[in-house]
């Protein structure tokens, strides 16, 4: 069964960039029936959708953080990451990775979240 | 870009009730593709419904969805007290998620 695990730091200094990673478990990142994403939710508010990854390599982003995410995925170490520049304290959120499946576009799976404080 | 608005934004109710909760989006979405989920607080989401009313592993079949075009429901048909939390809807996977209704005890 698959399992999602962020893992990276918990303190970011605003104007830096936040970087952190989701480690899968009990599947391949490559597989084609997949697709990996993140997603965060500042305190006391919803969820917002960071961007997604499939297996061809296509990204899609959030038009309103589009300017400063990237998502990337390390077949080698069955992970994906998430890049997000210029920090501020609106970034301050729980981080969560997920994994949809392809045929319902869906997120099935997801990490149990990683808080990440921008503050100096 | 497709925008989901759910309603109403927070829902009272006590166990044992009904409750039915609405996403519109701003355009046509495809039923195949539209999604809802729970939170619980503290807890990451879960995902309830795909395809708009096809219930995922192990979700009660308590919960319903339905809908087409641009109005979705999410039907609790007897809310027990682990029902209590937020729920999300969101179209295609790769896109924002709708505002979210808090269901709570009246």
């Amino acid at each position: 069964q698959l399992q999602l695990q962020e893992s990276g730091p918990g303190l970011v200094k605003p104007s830096e960039t936040l970087s952190l990673t989701c480690t899968v478990s009990g599947g391949s990142i490559s597989s084609s029936s997949y697709y990996w994403g993140w997603i965060r939710q500042p305190p006391g508010k919803g969820l917002e959708w960071i961007g997604s990854i499939y297996y061809s390599g296509s990204t899609y982003y959030n038009p309103s953080l589009k300017s400063r995410v990237t998502i990337s995925v390390d077949t080698s170490k069955n992970q994906f990451s998430l890049k997000l520049s210029s920090v501020t304290a609106a970034d301050t959120a729980v981080y969560y990775c997920a994994s949809g499946v392809l045929r319902f576009l869906a997120m099935d799976v997801w990490g149990q979240g990683t808080t990440v404080t921008v503050s100096s | 870009e497709i925008v989901l608005t759910q309603s109403p934004g927070t829902l009272s109710l006590s166990p044992g009730e009904r409750a039915t909760l609405s996403c519109r989006a701003s355009q046509s979405v495809s039923s195949s593709y539209l999604a809802w989920y729970q939170q619980k607080p503290g807890q990451a989401p879960r995902l309830l419904i795909y395809g708009a009313s096809s219930r995922a592993t192990g979700i009660p079949d308590r919960f319903s969805g339905s809908g087409s075009g641009t109005d979705f429901t999410l039907t609790i048909s007897r809310l027990e007290p682990e029902d209590f939390a937020v729920y999300y809807c969101q179209q295609y996977g790769s896109s924002p998620f709708g505002g979210g209704t808090k269901v709570e005890i009246k």
